[in-house]
């Protein structure tokens, strides 16, 4: 079975400033998509960044970046020039490409802080 | 845009009641799914549903059922509500295509007493 591992809980960093927050999976599979979803407070959880396996170059949104190492099997988000509007909780979260409807996999989440 | 709305954002209900959360996507999308989230446990899989009158059991599907009648409109059915159900419902959507990005809704936060 597929794991997706977020090992912090909480992370807090500086309006204007750069944060990575870390994600890790297991998988047997050899294609997949990998995904970062935000939720800001009270709100919509968003698409920020798909990164699909079989390509090597990492995906980016703006201020928004992956680094994919797929050997080790990580997927960590970058995000560039922190504004308070960052604030929220984020998820990893995986899916192997194939047939069916399953879910996506996801991790527990980080909260993401904006000190201003 | 899509739009994927669920019926309730809160919601307060007896041991023992009926529940039914409703979820209805616009963008005609093919599959559908219940998702539950608790602090510290992330997002986890309770129902999807490929088609219409199709479901299929998610990673923690006791104590729940599902319905889709209409392509539109899937709900989940807590029969019995019982105090550990209490906990925020995500519904979301996709296309059946392979792209594998959700549409997320609002979420219910459901409190069982």
């Amino acid at each position: 079975a597929q794991t997706v591992t977020q090992s912090q809980p909480e992370m807090s960093v500086q309006e204007a400033e750069t944060v990575t927050l870390s994600c890790t999976y297991d998988t047997s599979e050899s294609d997949y998509y990998l995904f970062w979803y935000k939720q800001p407070p009270s709100r919509q959880m968003i698409l920020v960044i798909r990164q699909e396996a079989y390509k090597q170059q990492n995906a980016t949104e703006n201020r928004f970046s992956v680094n994919f190492q797929k050997a080790a099997k990580s997927f960590s988000l970058k995000i560039s020039d922190s504004q308070l509007g960052d604030a929220a909780m984020y998820f990893c979260a995986y899916r192997f490409i194939g047939g069916g409807a399953d879910g996506l996999t996801f991790g527990k989440g980080t909260h993401l802080i904006i000190q201003p | 845009d899509v739009k994927v709305t669920q019926s309730s954002r809160y919601l307060v209900k007896r041991t023992g009641e009926k529940v039914f959360l409703e979820c209805v996507q616009d963008m005609d999308h093919e599959n559908m799914f219940w998702y539950r989230q608790d602090p510290g446990l992330g997002l986890r899989l309770i129902y999807f549903s490929y088609d219409v009158k199709m479901k299929e059991k998610g990673d923690i599907p006791e104590g729940y059922s599902v319905s889709r009648e209409k392509k539109e409109r899937f709900s989940l059915i807590l029969e019995s509500a019982s105090t550990n159900q209490t906990s925020m419902y995500l519904c979301a959507s996709k296309t059946g295509t392979a792209i594998y990005e959700q549409y997320f809704g609002p979420g219910t936060r459901l409190t069982v007493t």
